[in-house]
């Protein structure tokens, strides 16, 4: 069955560039029933979503994120990426990578998860 | 502070009935749909419930969800001990132009 899972850096200074790729395995990233996303938990808290691509490319970000996050497909990998611009303290989370079924914005949901990687900003 | 409000917390007996209440807008659950997450301790939440009342395939039917005008509840019947775990809802919001959740509400099986 289809599987996602997220990679990259755990520890990012602040003031740098975060990177995550999630890989998704078992399915295809160019199915056009479904977009792909990322969402975030800093330790403790609730959820946030960051933002949304679908495999032709077109992309849907958070307003309060969008000016320092761009997120990509790589359909020849499988994969898709998030970049997250000028990191400080408070973007520390769990980085978790989702799937969706391809619908109408505001009918949005994430029916499949991958496990999730912590990214720690520090010096 | 989140736009979608639900109690911080929660909690019943085995075989209770518990639910779980999000409150939000004209700008979100007013006009959209609502979507409920599970996140059982230490795992990658869950898809529960979606567009307001659908269960996913492999969710109990003792999860039900509800709206009503700016309100959405998430009902548990048969409360088990495995249900203790975090309960997010969440929906699209017209105003932010994206998707909003809930702060999230920690359930606890007495």
């Amino acid at each position: 069955q289809l599987q996602l899972q997220e990679s990259g850096p755990g520890l990012v200074k602040p003031s740098e560039t975060l990177s995550l790729t999630c890989t998704v395995s078992g399915g295809s990233i160019s199915d056009s029933s479904f977009y792909w996303g990322w969402i975030r938990q800093p330790p403790g808290k609730g959820l946030e979503w960051i933002g949304n691509i679908y495999y032709s490319g077109s992309t849907y970000y958070i307003p309060s994120l969008k000016s320092r996050v761009t997120i990509s497909v790589d359909t020849s990998k499988n994969q898709f990426s998030l970049r997250l611009s000028s990191v400080t303290a408070a973007d520390t989370a769990v980085y978790y990578c989702a799937r969706g079924p391809a619908v109408y914005l505001s009918y949005w949901y994430f029916d499949l998860w991958g496990r999730g990687t912590l990214v720690t900003v520090s010096s | 502070q989140s736009v979608l409000t639900q109690p911080p917390s929660a909690s019943g007996t085995p075989g209770q009935r518990v639910t779980i209440s999000c409150s939000g807008s004209s700008s979100n659950i007013g006009s959209n749909i609502v979507n409920w997450y599970q996140q059982l301790p230490g795992t990658a939440p869950k898809l529960l419930i979606y567009s307001n009342n659908q269960r996913p395939s492999g969710v109990p039917d003792r999860f039900s969800g509800s709206k009503s005008g700016t309100s959405a509840s998430l009902a548990i019947s048969g409360l088990q001990s495995e249900d203790e775990a975090g309960y997010y809802c969440a929906a699209w919001d017209d105003s932010l132009n994206g998707v909003i959740f809930g702060g999230g509400t920690k359930l606890t099986v007495l």
